[in-house]
């Protein structure tokens, strides 16, 4: 069964320094994969999506994601954050065996400090 | 456009009451999903309909259910509560079946259970 590994359960960093948040995930078979953030107290907002195409994924607020086959990962990064940053950042794969679910990593929680 | 809306936002409930929770969608979307987030397991599918059909379940016991009706709300019931049943509880809609529509998410219930 496909799971969701995020390899840190927080992040700290300072305001302006870039930051990369690790996802690994385990099957191999063609998957879509996606990174969510949700700020306090909200629902989550869709970042990136990979379905096809370039292994370079460009989202929302500045960040960007890349797909790795070969090592299964899809880690999501930013050159240079901003204290409104500060959230919980998911990432998520297709189920190989099913293209209507999600399975979800636990999260890392961003926080950046001025 | 409204966002996902989700009620009540809060609910405290006794162990062994059932509870019923709330999503109206974005207008025009027909998917809507739901999913349960705790701290030490992460975001779990529960369910998706379409079209008020159950389209695909997650692994939850029989407890959990849910429908939808001709206007595209949906309601999740949980009958006979546990402590563990403790959550937030979050509902996404899309315009279109499976994980490469957009999922929108509400900003979720927080339901604790005494």
């Amino acid at each position: 069964a496909q799971s969701v590994t995020q390899l840190d359960s927080q992040v700290p960093v300072f305001e302006e320094a870039p930051v990369e948040l690790r996802c690994n995930y385990s099957s191999s078979v063609s998957v879509y994969l996606f990174w969510y953030v949700q700020y306090p107290n909200q629902g989550l907002q869709l970042l990136l999506k990979y379905l096809s195409g370039s292994t370079l994924v460009k989202g929302i607020n500045g960040f960007e994601a890349e797909f790795n086959k070969s090592q299964t990962s899809f880690h999501l990064r930013k050159p240079s954050v901003h204290i409104s940053d500060t959230a919980e950042y998911f990432c998520a794969v297709s189920d190989p065996g099913n293209n209507r679910k999600l399975i979800w990593g636990l999260g890392t929680s961003l926080a950046v400090n001025p | 456009k409204a966002g996902v809306t989700q009620t009540p936002r809060y609910l405290i409930k006794t162990r062994g009451q059932q509870v019923t929770l709330s999503c109206s969608p974005i207008s025009g979307h027909r998917s809507v999903s739901w999913y349960q987030q705790t701290p030490g397991q992460g975001l779990q599918f529960l369910f998706e309909y379409f079209s008020e059909t159950q389209r695909n379940k997650g692994n939850f016991p029989g407890r959990f259910s849910g429908r939808q009706f001709s206007n595209s709300r949906s309601e999740m019931n949980v009958s006979t509560l546990e402590l563990g049943d403790s959550a937030l509880y979050l509902c996404a809609s899309s315009s279109g079946q499976g994980v490469t529509y957009e999922q929108y998410f509400g900003p979720g219930t927080r339901l604790t259970v005494t």
